[in-house]
């Protein structure tokens, strides 16, 4: 069955750091991957994406992510974190035909000053 | 472009009461999507429409769940005899099916079973 695994629920950063969140993914030939971010009680805002070409992916708010066949990883990057990052991250897979994403359980991400 | 809306925000109920959620799509995308999210978990599938057909139900999607999209745009969620376990979060998402599509979440709507 198709999997998404978060491995950290919580991760605490200092402000002006830099931050890896990770993600690996199980099944598939080729996954399509996508992070999204929810600020508490909000609905899932996208990052970014990944279905082919250039592995390192460029998403909004200065957030990366480099798609990694070998180990099966798709982790989200940012080289200086803000204390408005702080929020919850989920990545999560489609399929080749698009219809349900299957989602990690997430990662908090805390920001401190 | 607004953005996908749902309505209410938020909705607390008493156990045993039906409940009715509203999703309004962007407007130029075929494909509507429901996922509920508990505390500490990730979104999970629910159902999902292409137009005004539901293509696919989650074992997640009891009988007591139902889910329309009558002129494939808006999409109602009904919940009837509401259980404490059905306390969660509704999350609605729409998308183009073309080629791979990406899919753009509501605001959600909260739901507390007492």
């Amino acid at each position: 069955a198709q999997s998404v695994t978060q491995p950290d629920i919580h991760i605490t950063v200092s402000e002006g750091a830099s931050l890896e969140l990770r993600c690996n993914y199980s099944y598939g030939a080729t996954p399509y991957l996508f992070w999204y971010v929810q600020s508490p009680g909000q609905g899932l805002q996208l990052l970014l994406k990944y279905f082919s070409g250039d592995t390192l992916v460029q998403g909004i708010k200065g957030f990366e992510a480099e798609f990694k066949r070998s180990q099966s990883s798709f982790n989200l990057r940012k080289p200086s974190v803000h204390w408005s990052d702080a929020a919850e991250y989920f990545c999560a897979r489609g399929t080749e035909y698009g219809n349900k994403l299957v989602f990690g359980a997430g990662t908090i991400l805390r920001v401190k000053s | 472009d607004t953005g996908v809306s749902q309505d209410p925000r938020h909705k607390i109920t008493k156990r045993g009461q039906n409940v009715t959620f509203r999703c309004d799509p962007i407007s130029e995308h075929n494909r509507l999507y429901w996922y509920r999210q508990t505390l500490g978990q990730g979104p999970e599938f629910l159902t999902y429409f292409q137009n005004e057909a539901q293509l696919e139900k989650s074992r997640l999607l009891s009988d007591r769940f139902s889910a329309e999209r009558p002129k494939g745009s808006f999409s109602t969620l009904e919940i009837q005899r509401t259980e404490q376990g059905d306390s969660a979060m509704y999350l609605c998402a729409s998308s183009l099916a073309v080629g791979v599509e990406t899919q753009y979440f509501g605001p959600g709507t909260r739901l507390l079973v007492l």
